[in-house]
């Protein structure tokens, strides 16, 4: 594998479901991000992490709970969510948080709320 | 804070026709700037990016794009574009100095009909 990955491609979840996205690094990257991607919207930043702890958290709804155990894995746990979180969730990497560095992008997990 | 207008939702052109993609965005400080593609049903893909030097940059798939100062501006362009370059574009900035924490405009759909 190359690059960052995601799991699931997509999810169909009920209101009452817990489920989690996955997201890996291929990169030796020490950075990562998760992105929420509505219709019409720009690209929302949802969570930053740099070497495993979390330097941002954008306003995010409590039943979004990221998980960083290593700079390679991401995981962003779901419950209770609401129709409205129906999106396509990005994860991204960068070499770090310097300024000016790419962040490169997975093909991210289309999510459905029922 | 940063923010990044993209004026064209959307933009058909015929094959083999030049496009240029017009990207402006506002900041209190300087700034880098990014351009990502994204094809149907994959991530963001990393087109080129201005971190300083030459105004004018070229990146991967024969795009190019100019840092207008003056005028706030980092247009994409490319001189003949092929159906495969179907496509939304995004603008993006982050701050230097600074995290990387991009922030992105509402993309901008590329329509290439024969």
């Amino acid at each position: 594998e190359t690059g960052v990955t995601q799991t699931p491609r997509h999810l169909v979840m009920g209101m009452t479901n817990k489920k989690s996205l996955k997201c890996e690094q291929h990169l030796g990257h020490n950075a990562m991000y998760w992105y929420k991607q509505s219709a019409k919207k720009p690209l929302e930043l949802m969570f930053v992490y740099n070497f495993k702890e979390q330097t941002e958290n954008n306003s995010v709804p409590s039943r979004f709970s990221p998980e960083c155990p290593n700079s390679s894995h991401l995981f962003l746990h779901l419950h209770t969510l609401q129709p409205e979180d129906s999106a396509l969730y990005l994860c991204a990497s960068s070499q770090d948080l310097g300024g000016g560095r790419p962040q490169f992008f997975g093909p991210g997990t289309r999510l459905t709320v029922l | 804070a940063q923010s990044v207008t993209q004026l064209d939702s959307q933009v058909p052109v015929f094959e083999e026709a030049p496009v240029e993609l017009r990207c402006n965005y506002s900041s209190s400080v300087s700034v880098y700037l990014f351009w990502y593609v994204q094809y149907p049903n994959q991530g963001l893909q990393l087109l080129l990016k201005y971190l300083s030097g030459s105004t004018l940059v070229k990146g991967i798939n024969g795009f190019e794009a100019e840092f207008n100062k003056s005028q706030t501006s980092f247009h994409l362009r490319k001189p003949s574009v092929h159906i495969s370059d179907t496509a939304e574009y995004f603008c993006a900035v982050s701050p230097e100095p600074g995290y990387s924490t991009l922030t992105f405009g509402k993309g901008t759909m590329l329509l290439v009909s024969p």
